[in-house]
């Protein structure tokens, strides 16, 4: 499968508890991107990364919240003290260098419950 | 600040008929693209269909076709002949400059349900 994988696929957790979710994007895309969708809305951007560079983030990422990509490949997105407004479908999307596209490939996301 | 606006929230239709899923956007760009992605029950959001805004020639892909209309703000799409795998939740989107040019910003979706 040379698709967007992200791991793990869902995550029950209780509030206050730190998650990490992980992404391994299309092995020649150097954008990567994430984005947070709750029920019945679409996908929101929260960051976005070229090679190891975080060039972008949301205001909708708070402090609790940190994305990495250090080798330009894989990237990690940590929520630390977990509330329950986080409980969200976590998507992680890459896409290839140069001109716009738009053209974003979307893992199937990593859901988020916080109890 | 841009917006994304699909004021349908679910259509339902038979198979076989063809359907057109709304879309309305705001932005200040003068340069932007408008997109739409489908995602089926899996969850995995696939691209359909790009748009720039020098670009308004309405096209037909297969079964897909779009309607954009600067004057109007809109970026319709249309399915025709709509067959069951169709069933998803189809998202308009639109995006500028920034963010490498993939930062979307989401509508809420339609959901499209195709029955026998």
């Amino acid at each position: 499968d040379t698709g967007v994988s992200q791991d793990p696929r869902h995550k029950i957790t209780k509030r206050g508890q730190n998650v990490t979710f992980r992404c391994d994007p299309i092995s020649e895309h150097n954008r990567l991107y994430w984005y947070r969708q709750t029920l019945g809305q679409g996908p929101e951007f929260l960051t976005y990364f070229q090679n190891e560079a975080q060039l972008e983030k949301s205001r909708l990422l708070s402090d609790r919240f940190s994305a990495e990509r250090p080798k330009g490949s894989f990237s990690t997105l940590e929520i630390q003290r977990t509330e329950q407004g986080d409980s969200a479908m976590y998507l992680c999307a890459s896409s290839l260098p140069g001109l716009v596209t738009g053209e974003l490939f979307f893992g199937e996301g990593s859901r988020l419950t916080v109890l | 600040a841009q917006k994304v606006t699909q004021a349908q929230t679910e259509i339902s239709v038979v198979e076989k008929e063809d359907v057109t899923l709304d879309c309305v956007y705001e932005t200040r760009d003068t340069t932007y693209y408008l997109f739409w992605y489908k995602q089926p029950p899996s969850g995995e959001l696939v691209f359909l269909i790009r748009r720039n805004s020098f670009d308004e020639q309405n096209e037909i892909s297969g079964r897909y076709s779009w309607n954009f209309q600067k004057s109007t703000s809109s970026f319709n799409f249309t399915i025709t002949a709509s067959q069951v795998v169709d069933s998803a939740v189809y998202f308009c989107a639109l995006s500028g400059l920034t963010g490498g040019g993939n930062k979307l910003t989401f509508g809420t979706g339609t959901q499209l349900k195709v029955e026998l």
